[in-house]
C-alpha cells in the first residue's frame, strides 16, 4: 500500500526567511497531494493542494512542487511570518477514493 | 466548504466504558470519515461512513471496537467501545467535497478523549 515519508520532522527558521517542507510517496497511482496546517489545539486547515498532471501550484507565499519521476512533492513557504508556525501534514490520495495516507508531519516554529 | 461540528468537544472517561462521538454538517455530503490522531502523532483513517450500510474499516481497525453509524447525509456517529488508556486520542471525522474532480476533505473540529 501507499506509504508516505516526511521531513523534517521539525524545522525552525528566522521570520522572513523560507522554510520547505519535503514528502516522498511510494504509490505511483497517486495523483492528488493535499498539505494542511495544523496549529495547537486546532483541526488540519487545508492550505494547498496539487494534481499529478501540474508540476507547481502557487497561492501568495505558498507554493507546491510535484515531481511525479522523483515520486516527492514539497511545501514551499516564503516570508515567513510567526503566525505560520504549526504542523504541516502532506497527503497523498488516488483520484476518486478519497483515501489519504498523511505523512508524519513537520513542527515549523518561525522565530521573531 | 461545509461546516462541521462535533460532539462533544473533550472527554475524559473511565477504562471498559464507551463514548460515542457525532459528526454534524450543515449540507449533505456524500463522504464522510472517521479519523484517529494519537498525541504528537499524524491522522489515521478509521474508516469511511457510508450512508445506509456499514461502515469501511481500514487495517487495524475493526467495527466491534468503533461502530460507526451514518443515518442519513449530514450526520454520523463514531463510538469508542470498551475503552482502554491506548484510545487516549483525537477523533475528527471529515467529509469529502462533493464538488465535482475534487478530492478534498474537510476536518471537524476534533473531539479529544482521555482514557483513565
Amino acid at each position: 500500500g501507499e506509504n508516505v515519508e516526511q521531513h523534517p520532522s521539525t524545522l525552525s527558521v528566522q521570520e522572513g526567511d523560507s522554510a520547505v517542507i519535503k514528502c516522498t510517496y511510494s504509490d505511483s497511482a497517486s495523483n492528488y497531494f493535499p498539505w494542511y496546517k495544523q496549529e495547537l489545539g486546532k483541526r488540519p486547515q487545508l492550505i494547498i493542494d496539487i494534481r499529478s498532471n501540474v508540476g507547481e501550484k502557487k497561492d501568495q507565499r505558498i507554493a507546491v512542487t510535484l515531481n511525479k519521476t522523483a515520486k516527492h512533492f514539497s511545501l514551499h513557504i516564503t516570508e515567513t511570518q510567526p503566525e505560520d508556525s504549526a504542523v504541516y501534514f502532506c497527503a497523498a490520495s488516488t483520484s476518486g477514493t478519497y483515501k489519504y495516507i498523511f505523512g508524519t508531519g513537520t513542527r515549523l516554529k518561525v522565530l521573531a | 466548504s461545509a461546516v462541521i461540528s462535533q460532539k462533544p468537544s473533550r472527554d475524559i472517561c473511565q477504562r471498559g466504558t464507551s463514548l460515542t462521538i457525532q459528526c454534524q454538517v450543515d449540507s449533505q455530503v456524500t463522504m464522510m470519515f472517521w479519523y484517529r490522531q494519537q498525541p504528537g502523532q499524524s491522522l489515521t483513517l478509521i474508516a469511511t461512513a457510508n450512508q445506509g450500510s456499514e461502515a469501511t474499516y481500514e487495517s487495524g481497525f475493526v467495527i466491534d471496537k468503533f461502530p460507526i453509524s451514518r443515518p442519513n447525509l449530514t450526520f454520523s456517529t463514531l463510538t469508542v467501545s470498551n475503552m482502554s488508556p491506548e484510545d487516549s486520542s483525537i477523533y475528527l471525522c471529515s467529509v469529502g467535497s462533493d464538488r465535482r474532480g475534487t478530492d478534498t476533505q474537510y476536518f471537524g473540529p476534533g473531539t479529544r478523549l482521555t482514557v483513565l
